[in-house]
């Protein structure tokens, strides 16, 4: 079974363009997650979508957005970019609740 | 929020050494996972692991959640065992799925 996949791998955006991130979970996963990695700040949780649904949202600010569609790929756009966005943002997916969540490979983005 | 520390931070050891790392968390889970994360930045997962005790191979990972903390066994360290290792915990909480992730520890293995 194909694992999550995420696109692009690696991406460059000056400051002020937007961005969109895709994943698309493991074949019959309905739940997808977003987090960003920085070296200062780790692992934080960016929002969490279940059925096409947003069900939690991290502390970041509404420059951040996503969607899950009918077939559980799910996209994350940031608007307005700023050099602090530069991260790795990594996406997991999950059966069904509190079962175990498998992550991509993840995107590199760097804003310049 | 949950909080997840981990110890220690950074860790060094020969080649063949045993090691321990260890998880505390602030309040009960409804999931607990370790990974292992590469050096592109993938993380791989070791454990799904909210109670009791789980072997792979040379892994092990045991989780006393009555008590809030999880250990990760590494026996017969090889140089492929390098990397970050982190623990994240799902709070119990109905419909909360997300992971809140400890600071890691930083693994050398030194041949």
């Amino acid at each position: 079974k194909a694992g999550v996949t995420q696109t692009p791998r690696y991406l460059i955006k000056t400051r002020g363009q937007q961005v969109t991130l895709s994943c698309s979970p493991i074949s019959g996963h309905r739940s997808v997650s977003w987090y960003q990695q920085t070296p200062g700040q780790g692992l934080q949780f960016l929002f969490e979508y279940f059925s096409e649904t947003q069900r939690n949202k991290g502390n970041f600010p509404g420059r951040f957005s996503g969607r899950q569609f009918s077939n559980s790929r799910s996209e994350m756009n940031v608007s307005t970019l700023e050099l602090g966005d530069s991260a790795l943002y990594l996406c997991a997916s999950s059966l069904q609740f509190r079962t175990e969540q498998y992550f991509g490979p993840g995107t590199r983005l760097t804003v310049t | 929020g949950i909080q997840v520390e981990q110890s220690p931070p950074d860790l060094i050891l020969q080649e063949g050494a045993n090691s321990t790392l260890r998880c505390n968390f602030s309040d009960s889970v409804n999931n607990l996972q370790w990974f292992h994360q590469n050096p592109w930045g993938q993380l791989i997962n070791l454990f799904y692991i909210p109670s009791g005790t789980k072997q792979n191979g040379r892994l092990s990972a045991t989780t006393v959640a009555t008590e809030r903390y999880s250990l990760l066994y590494i026996s017969s360290s090889q140089t492929t065992d390098s990397g970050v290792y982190f623990c994240a915990v799902v709070k119990a909480n109905f419909g909360n799925e997300k992971l809140t992730f400890g600071t890691g520890t930083r693994l050398t293995i030194i041949p």
